[in-house]
């Protein structure tokens, strides 16, 4: 079955990096788009950013553009999404999820907290 | 950038009634391109309508998506207890795919 597990997440003082990793299992990845989706405490959901199948382009919402990069390596089944110059406004629940086409965002990983905070 | 309004923010109503919950765009989406979540508490969402009408796959009958252009609509024909649960609309039309801000179904 289809299976999304995030790591990495954790404390990280402002202004400094983070990689999360999605790791991918139970369906082909190479042939998925994927997403980034946070959600703050208390708060509704954000949709960060995707990945093509092939990682041939990616999209990002406008408050992480510049300081946030989504990665993907398919001999892996691996998503990755660097954060850069991380402020308290970026501290969430971030799930990755898989992209079918025109069906949206049909499975999802179970998240992991990234709290900044010094 | 479309931004998709959804109302109300917070449905309080009974097991057995009907509820009806709206996703506004501030431009024309295609249809193709409207999908609907559920979330609960300390869970990840789990996507219920896509095609804006397109059951997804184990989600029961009860759940029914409509619409097209800027108005959408998800309704749940008779409450169950384990409806109730935070929904969202997302658009896949245009880049940044953006959520609405959820609706709350809370039990009354």
């Amino acid at each position: 079955q289809v299976q999304l597990v995030e790591s990495g997440g954790g404390v990280v003082q402002p202004g400094r990096s983070l990689r999360l990793s999605c790791a991918a299992s139970g369906f082909t990845f190479s042939s998925n788009g994927m997403h980034w989706v946070r959600q703050a405490p208390g708060k509704g959901l954000e949709w960060v950013g995707n990945i093509a199948f092939d990682g041939s382009s990616e999209y990002y919402a406008d408050s992480v553009k510049g300081r946030f990069t989504i990665t993907r390596d398919n001999s892996k089944n691996t998503m990755y999404l660097q954060m850069n110059s991380l402020r308290a406004e970026d501290t969430a629940v971030y799930f990755c999820a898989r992209y079918v086409g025109d069906m949206g965002l049909d499975h999802w990983g179970q998240g992991t907290l990234v709290t900044v905070s010094s | 950038e479309i931004v998709l309004t959804q109302s109300p923010g917070t449905l309080s109503l009974s097991p057995g009634e009907r509820a009806t919950l709206s996703c506004r765009a501030s431009q024309s989406v295609s249809s193709s391109h409207l999908v609907w979540y559920q979330q609960k508490p300390g869970q990840a969402p789990r996507l219920l309508i896509y095609g804006a009408s397109s059951r997804a796959t184990g989600i029961p009958e009860r759940f029914s998506g409509s619409g097209s252009g800027t108005d959408f609509t998800l309704a749940i024909s008779r409450l169950e207890p384990e409806d109730f649960a935070v929904y969202y609309c997302q658009q896949f039309d245009t880049s940044p795919w953006a959520f609405g801000q959820g609706t709350k179904v809370e039990i009354k």
